[in-house]
């Protein structure tokens, strides 16, 4: 069975510092996507990132960039240079790719990331 | 503006009651989801629907149901047979093609209360 493991329940970073959220996945499927989430306070899912297993190379957008570690099955967050607007929940969450895709995500646990002043 | 809306925001139930949380979305978009997050866990998802008129359950269906008869809508129904149904509801919806990334895009969810 698919399943995405988040180890950190809550995470504190010093603000302007590099802060790395772990994400574990587990799938004997060849081709699947995994993707990061950002939940604030509000409650609203924001995509922040995205990786595919046949990507050679990791992914980055702007401050976000995946550690992906296919041998290891993991594939962890990197945020760069916090921000106080970073304080929320962090989801990593993995969909599996055809013939297993009915486009369904599976969401890992969570983190809470708390920035500090 | 494209998007997602999820009405109402806030909603209460008294127990025995069945209530219809809407789910609108203007992106075009083929596929639509349901989940429901309990505090501090992660999402878990309820039924989904790839096409008009066809949708399948999720990992946690039971007490729940819905229906998708445009492509824009897909409104979901908590049951009086859903024991434990406060939580937080999202709903997401994303193109449905083979490939990645085709990320699903969230609502700002409704929270449910039952009384």
């Amino acid at each position: 069975a698919q399943k995405i493991t988040q180890t950190q329940p809550g995470m504190f970073v010093q603000e302007k510092e590099a802060v790395t959220l772990d994400c574990t996945y587990d799938t004997s499927d060849q081709s699947y996507g995994l993707f990061w989430y950002k939940q604030p306070s509000s409650g609203e899912m924001i995509f922040l990132i995205y990786q595919g297993s046949y990507d050679e190379q990791n992914a980055t957008e702007g401050r976000y960039s995946l550690n992906f570690q296919k041998a290891r099955k993991s594939a962890n967050l990197v945020i760069s240079a916090s921000q106080l607007g970073d304080s929320a929940m962090y989801f990593c969450a993995m969909r599996l790719h055809p013939p297993g895709n009915t486009g369904k995500l599976i969401f890992g646990q969570g983190t809470t990331l708390q920035v500090k002043p | 503006d494209g998007g997602i809306t999820q009405s109402p925001k806030y909603l209460f139930r008294k127990e025995g009651q069945n209530v219809t949380l809407s789910c609108e979305q203007n992106l075009n978009h083929d596929a639509m989801y349901w989940y429901r997050q309990d505090p501090g866990q992660g999402l878990r998802l309820i039924y989904y629907s790839q096409i008009v008129n066809d949708f399948q359950k999720g990992d946690i269906a039971e007490g729940y149901s819905v229906s998708r008869e445009k492509k824009e809508s897909f409104p979901l129904t908590v049951t009086s047979a859903q024991k434990n149904p406060t939580a937080f509801y999202l709903c997401a919806s994303s193109i449905f093609s083979g490939l990645a990334p085709n990320e699903q895009f969230f609502g700002p969810g409704t929270r449910l209360t039952v009384l």
